[in-house]
């Protein structure tokens, strides 16, 4: 059972455009949510995260969309950049205990020059 | 953010046999967590690791196969026991509460 689905396995933007990379999850008790970077023979490395109390968080480029009632989580990227090539991880989690992470399967973004 | 190193980055191991992989970190932390990623799969969190107490597995992941030792607070090891080719993935181990932070990984290859 896939509590968290990322549907899309690939993405292919324009450099300069918005990327939109989707998750979905079934538990409506997770109250945090991540979204991870990962390149080739390296670790995730964290780029934004967002309680359940909020709907929207920024940092920068990228913004994370919540939608509670529908289960649904967006990291958007504007502008998109070579750089961003690589695989994006949704993560929820519950705050309250065992701070364990569920992860999506990831998309992997491709950032055309 | 907490810097996080692994050893090996990478081995190839003949089947039957163990493999334990370290991890440091560069400050103490009370919870370590080891993860899997298998080929094209998502990261799945395989058990926490709290210094002083026996790590908590979860579902399908027994300590017999991959037992985990926590002798501080800025390491832990965790061993790959009796290795089967199924057992070829990256293993990862991470820290944190809110927002974890990974190493960079342990590719391994069984034969």
């Amino acid at each position: 059972d896939q509590q968290v689905k990322q549907n899309s396995p690939s993405l292919s933007v324009q450099e300069g455009r918005i990327s939109i990379l989707n998750c979905d999850y079934t538990n409506s008790m997770f109250d945090y949510f991540l979204w991870y970077k990962k390149y080739p023979a390296e670790g995730p490395t964290f780029l934004i995260s967002i309680s359940s109390i909020k709907d929207k968080n920024e940092d920068g480029r990228f913004t994370v969309f919540l939608n509670k009632s529908a289960k649904h989580l967006s990291l958007h990227i504007v502008p998109s950049q070579p750089g961003d090539s690589a695989v994006y991880f949704c993560a929820a989690s519950f705050t309250s205990g065992t701070y364990k992470y569920i992860f999506g399967t990831g998309t992997r973004l491709k950032v055309l020059a | 953010s907490a810097v996080i190193s692994q050893k090996p980055s990478r081995d190839i191991c003949q089947r039957g046999t163990s493999l334990t992989i370290q991890c440091q970190v560069d400050s103490q932390v009370t919870m370590m967590f080891w993860y899997r990623q298998q080929p094209g799969q998502s990261l799945t969190l395989i058990a926490t690791a709290n210094q002083g107490s026996e790590a908590t597995y979860e579902s399908g992941f027994v300590i017999d196969k991959f037992p985990i030792s926590r002798p501080n607070l800025t390491f832990s090891t965790l061993t790959v026991s009796n290795m089967s080719p199924e057992d070829s993935s990256i293993y990862l181990c991470s820290v944190g509460l809110y927002e974890q932070f990974f190493g960079p990984g342990t590719r391994l290859t069984v034969l």
